[in-house]
Protein backbone atom coordinates (compact mmCIF):
# COMPACT_ATOMS: atom_id res chain seq x y z
CA UNK A 1 0.00 0.00 0.00
CA UNK A 2 0.96 3.89 -0.06
CA UNK A 3 3.11 4.59 2.64
CA UNK A 4 5.08 7.90 3.65
CA UNK A 5 8.94 8.01 5.27
CA UNK A 6 10.35 10.57 7.29
CA UNK A 7 13.61 9.30 8.52
CA UNK A 8 14.34 11.87 11.11
CA UNK A 9 12.84 12.37 14.51
CA UNK A 10 14.47 15.41 15.39
CA UNK A 11 16.54 18.10 13.65
CA UNK A 12 18.53 20.61 15.57
CA UNK A 13 20.49 23.30 14.12
CA UNK A 14 21.81 26.20 14.29
CA UNK A 15 20.26 30.06 13.30
CA UNK A 16 21.68 30.81 10.01
CA UNK A 17 22.29 26.64 8.64
CA UNK A 18 20.78 25.40 5.70
CA UNK A 19 18.33 22.36 6.35
CA UNK A 20 17.04 19.29 4.76
CA UNK A 21 14.19 17.79 6.13
CA UNK A 22 14.09 14.07 4.07
CA UNK A 23 10.40 12.21 2.54
CA UNK A 24 10.31 9.37 0.89
CA UNK A 25 6.98 7.73 -0.64
CA UNK A 26 5.51 4.68 -1.98
CA UNK A 27 2.64 4.20 -4.62
CA UNK A 28 2.28 2.65 -7.78
CA UNK A 29 -0.12 5.68 -8.83
CA UNK A 30 0.69 9.08 -9.90
CA UNK A 31 1.59 10.63 -6.66
CA UNK A 32 0.95 14.58 -4.92
CA UNK A 33 3.27 15.34 -2.30
CA UNK A 34 2.55 17.98 0.39
CA UNK A 35 4.82 19.18 3.51
CA UNK A 36 2.63 20.46 6.55
CA UNK A 37 4.14 22.52 9.36
CA UNK A 38 2.84 22.80 12.65
CA UNK A 39 4.50 24.74 15.41
CA UNK A 40 3.57 24.20 18.78
CA UNK A 41 -0.34 23.92 20.21
CA UNK A 42 -1.37 25.78 16.45
CA UNK A 43 -2.78 23.24 13.60
CA UNK A 44 -0.74 21.91 10.67
CA UNK A 45 -0.88 24.23 8.02
CA UNK A 46 0.10 23.96 4.32
CA UNK A 47 3.92 24.50 3.03
CA UNK A 48 4.28 23.52 -0.69
CA UNK A 49 2.77 21.02 -2.74
CA UNK A 50 3.50 19.30 -5.74
CA UNK A 51 2.67 16.66 -8.62
CA UNK A 52 5.26 17.48 -10.87
CA UNK A 53 8.08 15.57 -11.86
CA UNK A 54 11.80 17.55 -11.26
CA UNK A 55 10.06 20.90 -10.61
CA UNK A 56 11.07 22.97 -7.42
CA UNK A 57 8.54 24.28 -5.56
CA UNK A 58 9.13 27.11 -3.26
CA UNK A 59 7.04 29.13 -0.18
CA UNK A 60 8.32 31.03 2.65
CA UNK A 61 12.02 30.50 2.25
CA UNK A 62 11.11 26.70 1.64
CA UNK A 63 11.51 24.44 -1.29
CA UNK A 64 11.43 21.08 -2.70
CA UNK A 65 11.39 18.95 -5.47
CA UNK A 66 9.35 15.82 -6.13
CA UNK A 67 11.55 13.57 -7.85
CA UNK A 68 10.13 10.34 -9.28
CA UNK A 69 12.98 8.31 -10.11
CA UNK A 70 13.81 8.34 -6.38
CA UNK A 71 10.45 8.50 -4.63
CA UNK A 72 11.42 11.63 -2.78
CA UNK A 73 10.27 14.99 -2.07
CA UNK A 74 13.10 16.85 0.49
CA UNK A 75 12.31 19.76 2.35
CA UNK A 76 14.69 22.64 2.20
CA UNK A 77 15.89 25.92 3.38
CA UNK A 78 18.97 28.10 2.86
CA UNK A 79 19.02 29.16 6.28
CA UNK A 80 17.19 28.28 8.83
CA UNK A 81 15.34 31.06 11.58
CA UNK A 82 14.46 30.71 15.21
CA UNK A 83 10.76 30.76 13.89
CA UNK A 84 10.92 27.37 12.10
CA UNK A 85 11.05 25.33 15.16
CA UNK A 86 8.34 23.13 14.42
CA UNK A 87 6.53 19.93 13.31
CA UNK A 88 7.25 19.12 9.33
CA UNK A 89 5.01 16.26 7.65
CA UNK A 90 5.20 15.04 4.45
CA UNK A 91 1.66 13.78 3.25
CA UNK A 92 0.93 11.44 0.12
CA UNK A 93 -2.29 11.50 -1.97
CA UNK A 94 -2.39 8.88 -4.58
CA UNK A 95 -4.18 6.41 -5.81
CA UNK A 96 -7.88 7.51 -6.24
CA UNK A 97 -8.34 6.88 -2.06
CA UNK A 98 -9.69 10.04 -0.60
CA UNK A 99 -7.12 11.11 1.99
CA UNK A 100 -3.46 12.18 2.35
CA UNK A 101 -1.16 9.85 4.43
CA UNK A 102 1.14 11.70 6.45
CA UNK A 103 4.67 10.50 7.43
CA UNK A 104 5.74 10.31 11.37
CA UNK A 105 7.00 14.05 11.44
CA UNK A 106 10.36 15.57 11.77
CA UNK A 107 10.60 17.92 15.35
CA UNK A 108 13.41 20.72 13.39
CA UNK A 109 14.77 22.46 16.64
CA UNK A 110 16.26 25.74 15.50
CA UNK A 111 18.95 27.54 18.57
CA UNK A 112 20.76 30.67 18.53
CA UNK B 1 -7.29 33.03 5.81
CA UNK B 2 -9.88 30.04 5.69
CA UNK B 3 -10.76 28.88 9.24
CA UNK B 4 -11.66 25.78 10.27
CA UNK B 5 -13.11 26.10 14.42
CA UNK B 6 -13.19 22.84 16.42
CA UNK B 7 -15.29 22.85 20.30
CA UNK B 8 -13.91 22.45 22.52
CA UNK B 9 -10.33 22.88 22.43
CA UNK B 10 -10.15 20.82 25.90
CA UNK B 11 -12.45 17.94 27.21
CA UNK B 12 -11.54 15.92 30.32
CA UNK B 13 -13.94 13.19 30.47
CA UNK B 14 -14.30 9.40 32.44
CA UNK B 15 -13.57 6.49 30.79
CA UNK B 16 -17.01 5.22 29.22
CA UNK B 17 -18.58 8.35 29.14
CA UNK B 18 -19.48 9.49 25.53
CA UNK B 19 -17.87 12.69 23.75
CA UNK B 20 -18.93 14.53 20.67
CA UNK B 21 -16.10 16.77 19.40
CA UNK B 22 -17.24 19.54 16.96
CA UNK B 23 -16.06 20.72 13.82
CA UNK B 24 -17.04 23.90 12.12
CA UNK B 25 -15.36 23.35 8.40
CA UNK B 26 -14.58 26.70 6.04
CA UNK B 27 -17.79 27.53 4.55
CA UNK B 28 -18.15 25.96 0.97
CA UNK B 29 -15.79 23.13 1.64
CA UNK B 30 -17.00 19.60 0.77
CA UNK B 31 -14.23 17.06 2.37
CA UNK B 32 -14.38 16.59 5.82
CA UNK B 33 -12.09 14.33 8.03
CA UNK B 34 -10.53 13.89 11.43
CA UNK B 35 -7.15 13.18 12.56
CA UNK B 36 -5.73 11.56 15.62
CA UNK B 37 -2.76 12.97 16.88
CA UNK B 38 -0.57 11.44 20.60
CA UNK B 39 1.64 14.32 21.76
CA UNK B 40 3.34 15.63 18.93
CA UNK B 41 4.06 12.16 17.18
CA UNK B 42 1.80 11.18 13.91
CA UNK B 43 -0.99 12.37 12.65
CA UNK B 44 -3.03 9.89 11.77
CA UNK B 45 -6.07 9.53 9.56
CA UNK B 46 -9.48 8.35 11.08
CA UNK B 47 -12.01 9.49 8.69
CA UNK B 48 -13.74 11.11 5.73
CA UNK B 49 -16.79 12.31 4.92
CA UNK B 50 -18.21 13.74 1.57
CA UNK B 51 -21.92 14.07 0.72
CA UNK B 52 -23.24 13.14 3.74
CA UNK B 53 -21.62 9.89 3.78
CA UNK B 54 -18.31 8.68 5.54
CA UNK B 55 -16.10 8.08 2.47
CA UNK B 56 -12.86 5.74 3.83
CA UNK B 57 -11.95 4.89 7.48
CA UNK B 58 -8.92 3.55 9.05
CA UNK B 59 -8.00 0.87 11.57
CA UNK B 60 -8.18 3.43 14.01
CA UNK B 61 -11.98 4.33 13.20
CA UNK B 62 -13.41 1.64 15.94
CA UNK B 63 -16.75 0.71 16.39
CA UNK B 64 -17.34 3.16 19.07
CA UNK B 65 -16.81 5.73 16.55
CA UNK B 66 -18.92 7.59 14.73
CA UNK B 67 -19.31 10.94 12.48
CA UNK B 68 -22.05 13.07 11.37
CA UNK B 69 -22.70 16.30 9.40
CA UNK B 70 -26.57 16.99 10.27
CA UNK B 71 -27.88 19.50 7.84
CA UNK B 72 -24.65 21.56 7.03
CA UNK B 73 -24.02 22.41 10.64
CA UNK B 74 -20.91 21.12 13.02
CA UNK B 75 -19.13 17.93 11.41
CA UNK B 76 -19.08 16.03 14.62
CA UNK B 77 -16.93 13.23 16.17
CA UNK B 78 -18.24 11.07 18.39
CA UNK B 79 -16.93 8.58 20.70
CA UNK B 80 -19.48 6.06 23.13
CA UNK B 81 -17.93 4.62 25.08
CA UNK B 82 -14.63 6.16 25.59
CA UNK B 83 -11.28 4.52 26.53
CA UNK B 84 -8.06 5.25 27.69
CA UNK B 85 -6.55 5.35 24.56
CA UNK B 86 -8.51 7.66 23.22
CA UNK B 87 -6.66 10.62 25.26
CA UNK B 88 -4.64 12.66 22.42
CA UNK B 89 -5.87 15.87 20.16
CA UNK B 90 -8.20 15.23 17.62
CA UNK B 91 -8.02 17.28 14.25
CA UNK B 92 -10.47 18.15 11.89
CA UNK B 93 -9.29 19.17 8.71
CA UNK B 94 -11.56 20.40 5.49
CA UNK B 95 -10.84 20.98 1.76
CA UNK B 96 -12.93 21.52 -1.33
CA UNK B 97 -12.33 18.84 -3.18
CA UNK B 98 -10.94 15.38 -2.35
CA UNK B 99 -7.24 14.37 -1.10
CA UNK B 100 -5.34 16.19 -3.78
CA UNK B 101 -6.62 19.31 -2.50
CA UNK B 102 -5.03 21.71 0.76
CA UNK B 103 -6.65 20.50 3.73
CA UNK B 104 -7.38 22.96 6.04
CA UNK B 105 -7.10 22.36 10.03
CA UNK B 106 -8.56 23.34 12.86
CA UNK B 107 -7.02 24.05 16.13
CA UNK B 108 -7.62 20.70 17.58
CA UNK B 109 -9.48 19.17 21.02
CA UNK B 110 -7.10 17.73 23.15
CA UNK B 111 -9.69 14.90 24.80
CA UNK B 112 -8.36 13.37 27.98
CA UNK B 113 -9.95 10.18 29.00
CA UNK B 114 -9.45 9.32 33.01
Amino acid sequence: GDSVTQTEGLVTLTKGLPVMLNCTYQTTYSPFLFWYVQHLNEAPKLLLKSSTDNKRTEHQGFYATLHKSSSSFHLQKSSVQLSDSALYFCALSANSGTYQRFGTGTKLQVVP
Amino acid sequence: GPKVLQIPSHQIIDMGQMVTLNCDPVSNHLYFYWYKQILGQQMEFLVNFYNGKVMEKSKLFKDQFSVERPDGSYFTLKIQPTALEDSAVYFCASSTGGARDEQYFGPGTRLTVL
